[in-house]
């Protein structure tokens, strides 16, 4: 099965750039997609479709896809960032989706 | 607005069984997959199940495929999760979840509040 690799944990200072990386093979063949879950809060969606935002979510939050790697991207880090942040894939050979492990990302 | 709530979690003894149940509002219920994923505590997130708008189709993960059962009333807007032979590790909070874009471009948006379930002696 697909199987998706985020690094643990990220940490930028505030109002640095953040880049969390989601690594698969041959990813960006495939659409991916971020979701951000602040401490005992609902995953939400921050990207869809490797760069696109839905309603409601900064300009700061933007994705890219190439080769082996996709990369959520926030710039301007604010403390309100702080979260995990998940990728995800839909795998079509057994139409289900993957989940990457998670990233927390630390605000220094 | 769009909105998924989720009822019917609780404490069950290993061995027993549970049923969840997700009410939809705020769209068209009958046009969309639905799908049920799981994060156990400090874990990640995983998906456990799937079901297509009309019900004909349904998937599981490995792990609960013959104890855990998904359907849906339309007519009701709801989603369930019907969940048996329960295990400690089944331990975790269950979202209810739409699938949305299209086959190998989906993703969950909307989410449900999510809710509890622990399986203990």
């Amino acid at each position: 099965s697909y199987v998706l690799t985020q690094p643990p944990s990220v940490s930028v200072a505030p109002g640095q750039t953040a880049r969390i990386t989601c690594g698969g093979n041959n990813i960006g063949s495939r659409s991916v997609h971020w979701y951000q879950q602040k401490p005992g809060q609902v995953p939400v969606l921050v990207v869809y479709d490797d760069t696109d935002r839905p309603s409601g979510i900064p300009e700061r939050f933007s994705g890219s896809n190439s080769g082996n790697t996709a990369t959520l991207t926030i710039s301007r880090v604010e403390a309100g960032d702080e979260a995990d942040y998940y990728c995800q894939v839909w795998d079509t050979s057994v139409d289900h989706p993957v989940f990457g492990g998670g990233t927390k990302l630390t605000v220094l | 607005e769009v909105q998924l709530v989720e009822s019917g979690g609780g404490l069950v003894q290993p061995g027993g069984s549970l049923r969840l149940s997700c009410a939809a509002s705020g769209f068209t219920f009958s046009s969309y997959w639905m799908s049920w994923v799981r994060q156990a505590p400090g874990k990640g997130l995983e998906w456990v199940a799937n079901i297509k708008q009309d019900g004909s189709q349904k998937y599981y993960v490995d792990s609960v495929r013959g104890r855990f059962t998904i359907s849906r009333d339309n007519a009701k807007n709801s989603l369930y999760l019907q969940m048996n032979s329960l295990r400690a590790d089944d331990t975790a909070v269950y979202y209810c979840a739409r699938r949305s874009g299209s086959w190998s471009h989906s993703w969950f948006d909307p989410w449900g509040q999510g809710t509890l379930v622990t399986v203990s002696s």
